[in-house]
């Protein structure tokens, strides 16, 4: 079935860094892809979303391109902060049996330190 | 943006008694609801979709009898589980779905439950 692997954590990095978190996935379909942030205390929040081949997400100065060659979608950050400090999970939606329906990485915890 | 909230966010309960988890959209119309749970470092494993004034459909390997799902208004989905024990401690999640697309689902916070 469908399945997303994202790098392990936690990772930490100083502030002004430059972050990659990798995604790759497998999958039957032509899923959409997704990166979800999930802060201390809240619910988990769309960060971004691309839906083709060579779309780039983008929001809050994160992106991630969908890769079809390499079946990636790694998360970047060109110079982090504090308040990037949070839970990441990359996300795949794809039709199951006429339903679409989200599958998710465990999830990278990130730290940023000032 | 469109808030759920789950109530309680901690529980404890002792094995074999039962416990409820509400989710709740907070300013818009759930037709859809979904209820995940996550273990420590792994990911979210969604359990059942719910719409709202039918049956929920559970992902294979999940008790149905034992998490009782209930969508029974626009705004409130309800999580039950029964006769719980301590292998069903874990952080439940849920999600609300106003439109088409999956992309459209807002989380709630979720439920932290441990069984002594």
């Amino acid at each position: 079935g469908d399945s997303v692997t994202q790098m392990e954590g936690p990772v930490t990095l100083s502030e002004e860094a430059f972050l990659t978190i990798n995604c790759t996935y497998t999958a039957t379909g032509y899923p959409s892809l997704f990166w979800y942030v999930q802060y201390p205390g809240e619910g988990l929040q769309l960060l971004l979303k691309a839906t083709k081949a060579d779309d780039k997400g983008s929001n809050k100065g994160f992106e991630a391109t969908y890769r079809k060659e390499t079946t990636s979608f790694h998360l970047e950050k060109g110079s982090v902060q504090v308040s990037d400090s949070a839970v990441y999970f990359c996300a795949l939606s794809d039709l199951f049996r006429g339903a679409q329906k989200l599958v998710f990485g465990q999830g990278t915890r990130l730290t940023i330190n000032p | 943006g469109a808030v759920v909230s789950q109530h309680p966010s901690w529980v404890i309960c002792k094995s074999g008694t039962s416990v409820k988890i509400e989710c709740r959209s907070l300013d818009f119309q759930a037709t859809t609801m979904f209820w995940y749970r996550q273990f420590p470092k792994q990911s979210l494993m969604l359990m059942a979709t719910s719409n709202e004034g039918s049956k929920a459909t559970y992902e294979q390997g999940v008790e149905k009898d034992k998490f009782l799902i209930n969508h029974a208004s626009l705004t409130l989905s309800t999580l039950t589980v029964t006769s719980a024990h301590p292998e069903d401690s874990s952080f439940y999640i849920c999600s609300a779905r106003e439109g088409e697309g999956p992309y459209e689902q807002y989380f709630g916070p979720g439920t932290r439950l441990t069984v002594t």
